[in-house]
């Protein structure tokens, strides 16, 4: 059984750092894409980009390019999503989400993690 | 860049009845790529439809998709209480798969 078990919920302030995880089982991890999609509070669905855990190639969509960060520890089947200065704005529930190959369509998802972030 | 319009925002029903949701692009959706999911609150949303009108696993036949080009529409044939949820469709073969801004689908 895919399972997606993502770190718990995180409370920052302005500025801060953090890096969130999302640890895969259940299928060859290292050779399947998997990304993040954010959610805003009350709002709808946006893909953030993906990485392919083998080589650590990601792709962002642009209006995530340069905001944020994917990175992935093979050894214990990890993604992470990091932010080096965190803005109120980042406020949100965070989803990893595993996409049917080739497409941006979500099979398996997270259980989500929410991060808020304020002062 | 694809645009997906859902309607109704709200869509306010009885458990028994039927519902329509719609899901329309700006531009026509690539070889039918076009999923709906449904999310209830505090969960992460759940694959419903893919291919514009193929189940996912485990979706009850209640649940149908169909449409193509620009004009898409989810319908539950009969309502249950664990349907009412907000319900998004995505042009999965479009950069970065864009979703519609959902429609919520809320007891009377």
């Amino acid at each position: 059984e895919v399972q997606l078990v993502q770190s718990g919920a995180e409370v920052k302030k302005p500025g801060e750092s953090l890096k969130i995880s999302c640890k895969g089982s259940g299928y060859r991890f290292t050779t399947d894409w998997i990304g993040w999609v954010r959610q805003m509070p009350g709002k709808g669905l946006e893909w953030m980009g993906i990485i392919w855990p083998d080589d650590s190639d990601a792709t962002y969509s642009p209006s995530f390019q340069d905001q944020v960060s994917f990175s992935v520890d093979k050894s214990i089947s990890t993604v992470y999503l990091q932010w080096s200065s965190l803005k109120a704005s980042d406020t949100a529930i965070y989803y990893c989400a595993r996409p049917a190959s080739g497409q941006w369509l979500v099979e398996y998802w997270g259980q989500g993690t929410l991060v808020t972030v304020s002062s | 860049e694809i645009v997906l319009t859902q309607s109704p925002v709200t869509l306010s029903l009885s458990p028994g009845e039927r519902a329509t949701l719609s899901c329309r692009a700006n531009e026509s959706v690539r070889t039918s790529y076009l999923a709906w999911y449904q999310q209830k609150p505090g969960q992460a949303p759940r694959l419903l439809i893919f291919g514009a009108s193929s189940r996912a696993t485990g979706i009850p036949d209640r649940f149908t998709g169909s449409g193509s080009g620009t004009d898409f529409t989810l319908t539950i044939s009969r309502l249950e209480p664990e349907d009412f949820a907000i319900y998004y469709c995505q042009d999965y073969g479009s950069s970065f798969g864009t979703f519609g801004q959902g429609t919520k689908l809320e007891i009377k």
